[in-house]
């Protein structure tokens, strides 16, 4: 079964509004969290590495005022999109490593959707 | 840094043929490959992962070999199913690299009846 969820899986709404999306670990404990964008029919794009209970690492372009983090327990990471615009309509997954050491993979949810009107 | 580099796609194949998506690296140090399978509308799932040399990860039928004196980790399928039509990616991590996982761009599949 899904080790990792990710809600809402769909997004429609107005441009301005501020969208939050989940994303839990659920049988494993995750000190870090990735947050990716996809784009129709490319690669993922790492955005930021969520580290609980600290900052995130923003990957460089990427806005942090725009995109806030928080992971505040072991096993939930959030990314709120502010005040969204067109422009940020896009496909957005997150991921989870398994504990062990980084030659264990990470697990993905399923994606939110969001499209901004 | 580290990068993957994938044969491009789409590659289409009808049912039952043999699968081959090429898939090549460069990493520092002993890095771990993976791939991952992404059918429509959701997320990515982990298909298959090796981390060391010669090592073969291998489920539902699919097979990559970790060949560290080619730099390579090619997947395989010996007869693909219709349902195996999803986009594969070739990815690494590496300590060098954190936790970070470099993806390679992705490989389109579509399998006809």
């Amino acid at each position: 079964g899904a080790v990792v969820s990710q809600h809402p899986s769909w997004v429609i709404c107005k441009s301005g509004t501020s969208v939050k999306i989940e994303c839990r670990s659920l049988d494993f404990q995750a000190t870090t969290m990735f947050w990716y964008r996809q784009f129709p029919k490319q690669s993922l794009m790492l955005m930021a590495t969520s580290n609980e209970g600290s900052k995130a690492t923003y990957e460089q372009g990427v806005e942090k005022d725009k995109f806030l983090i928080n992971h505040a327990s072991l096993t939930l990471s959030t990314l709120t999109v502010t005040s969204a615009h067109p422009e940020d309509s896009s496909f957005y997954i997150c991921s989870a490593r398994s504990p062990g050491g980084t030659n264990q993979p990470q697990h993905f949810g399923d994606g939110t959707r969001l499209s901004i009107l | 840094g580290n990068s993957v580099t994938q044969m491009e796609g789409p590659v289409t194949l009808s049912e039952e043929a043999f699968l081959t998506i090429n898939c090549t690296y460069t990493a520092t140090g002993y890095p771990s490959l993976f791939w991952y399978v992404q059918y429509p509308g959701e997320g990515l799932q982990l298909l298959l992962k090796a981390t060391k040399a010669d090592d073969k990860g291998s489920n539902k039928g699919f097979e990559a070999t970790y060949r560290k004196e080619t730099t390579s980790f090619h997947l395989e399928k010996g007869s693909v199913q219709v349902s195996d039509s999803a986009v594969y990616f070739c990815a690494l991590t590496s300590q060098s690299s954190g936790d970070k996982l470099t993806f390679g761009t992705g490989t389109r599949l579509a399998v006809r009846p």
